[in-house]
């Protein structure tokens, strides 16, 4: 079956733009999760949806960033005026509700963000 | 100190050899437990979770210590296309308030001709 789908796959654009990044979900899978990865390091976690519901925003790492989800299924996650430590790959991911038992999360090939 | 702590290698290993990563957690709350691939450029894809009692997959072993809050993966028989960097992986559920995926920043596995 079908995969988790992000687009765009690469997004230049020049510092102070706004950029738009989607997510569509497993189909199913009521759980979604948004992480980014930068040049040299690990994944770190964003935000958590639960349906439309974020429980856990704590690794949004400023007020320029925000995420929503909307009918329980696609997810945007919106960067505003960009500065070039926002380039990094930016990788969606979901799952099956987490209370049901050991639910492992699939993600989606990434959005690849350079800010020039 | 990180959350989850793993060697980054890179290991060079000649095909066939069989291979050990380690991995360590601090969180002793942490309730689940997997590793992951990730190939060059490529998103991370889930390889195998980790149980207690160990589990296998092939060529591949888990095994999971909670008192010593540490994991490891054993491939056995390695093969050119195990080459990639491998992810110890742990998630906290904090009765559903989060969810998130804690990653190590990967172990590089070269397996060479």
């Amino acid at each position: 079956g079908a995969g988790v789908s992000q687009s765009p796959s690469n997004k230049v654009t020049e510092k102070g733009k706004d950029v738009e990044l989607r997510c569509d979900p497993i189909s199913g899978h009521t759980a979604l999760y948004w992480y980014r990865q930068s040049l040299g390091q690990g994944l770190e976690f964003l935000i958590y949806f639960q349906g439309n519901s974020a429980p856990d925003k704590s690794g949004l790492p400023s007020d320029r960033f925000s995420a929503e989800r909307t009918g329980g299924s696609v997810s945007t996650l919106t960067i505003q005026r960009t500065q070039q430590e926002d380039s990094a790959v930016y990788l969606c991911a979901s799952s099956f509700p987490p209370r049901v038992g050991n639910q492992p999360q699939h993600f989606g090939d990434g959005t690849r963000l350079s800010i020039l | 100190r990180k959350e989850v702590e793993q060697d980054p290698g890179p290991f060079n290993v000649p095909e066939g050899a069989t291979v050990a990563f380690n991995c360590t957690y601090s969180n002793s709350a942490s309730q689940s437990f997997f590793w992951y691939r990730q190939d060059c450029r490529k998103e991370p894809k889930l390889l195998m979770s980790v149980y207690s009692s160990g589990n296998e997959d092939g060529r591949f072993t888990a095994q999971l210590n909670r008192a010593s809050q540490y994991i490891s993966l054993l491939i056995r028989d390695s093969k050119l296309s195990d080459s990639a960097t491998y992810l110890c992986v742990v998630n906290t559920n904090y009765g559903g308030a989060t969810n998130k995926l804690i990653f190590g920043t990967g172990t590089l596995l070269a397996v060479q001709p």
